[in-house]
């Protein structure tokens, strides 16, 4: 089955730019979604198609994929961005969906 | 905007049997693939199923791990889709969210319930 992998944690200083990864076997050929996650909360769609906002996501909030790691990437972070993130795409092998394991973002 | 709403979790003992719903508003019910998210306490989300619009055949696809126990089906007249559960085991336990996307047949979910809480023990 295909795998996503992230890193268990990432930490950043509030106004900086924090970079999380998401690594698959020539994931460039697929679509990545983003997820936000906060404590207590449902999942909340921040990134699709590997670049896309939805509506009323900040622009602070971009994606990135090539070959074979896609990117998250929050610019000018804020306290109120921590959370954990969660990369997902669909694997037509399977036609399973695919979470990686979840990244938690701490905002120093 | 579209809203899901999930009934329907509680206490079950392993081997048991459970069945959560999730109500859907604001949307057109009948052309959206739904799927169930479940996450276990303290872990990472984990997806268990689809099903697809009727339009489309209604078909569904499983996890590996809950293929053969779990069972996703819907009532587009009701605009409701459904989870039972058989042959529960303790890895089972977790918060069960229905999701689905407003574009239809995305796998991007931009629309998601506030999940229930299975908790399967003795």
């Amino acid at each position: 089955s295909y795998v996503l992998t992230q890193p268990l944690s990432v930490s950043v200083a509030p106004g900086k730019t924090a970079s999380i990864t998401c690594g698959g076997t020539r994931i460039g050929g697929k679509s990545v979604h983003w997820y936000q996650q906060k404590p207590g909360q449902a999942p909340l769609l921040v990134i699709s198609y590997d670049t896309d906002r939805p509506s009323g996501i900040p622009e602070r909030f971009s994606g990135s994929n090539s070959v074979s790691t896609a990117t998250l990437t929050i610019s000018r972070v804020e306290a109120g961005d921590e959370a954990d993130y969660y990369c997902q795409v669909w694997d037509s092998t399977t036609d399973h969906v695919v979470f990686g394991g979840g990244t938690k973002l701490t905002v120093l | 905007e579209g809203q899901l709403v999930e009934v329907g979790g509680g206490l079950v003992k392993p081997g048991g049997s459970l069945g959560l719903s999730c109500a859907a508003s604001g949307f057109i019910f009948r052309n959206a693939w739904m799927s169930w998210v479940r996450q276990a306490p303290g872990k990472g989300l984990e997806w268990v199923g689809r099903i697809k619009s009727t339009t489309e055949g209604g078909t569904t696809n499983y996890a590996a791990p809950v293929k053969g126990r779990f069972t996703i089906s819907r009532d587009d007249s009701k605009n409701t889709l459904y989870l039972q559960m058989s042959s529960l085991r303790i890895e089972d336990t977790g918060v069960y969210y229905c999701t689905s996307s407003l574009d239809g047949d995305s796998d991007a979910y931009d629309v998601w319930g506030q999940g229930t809480m299975v908790t399967v023990s003795s």
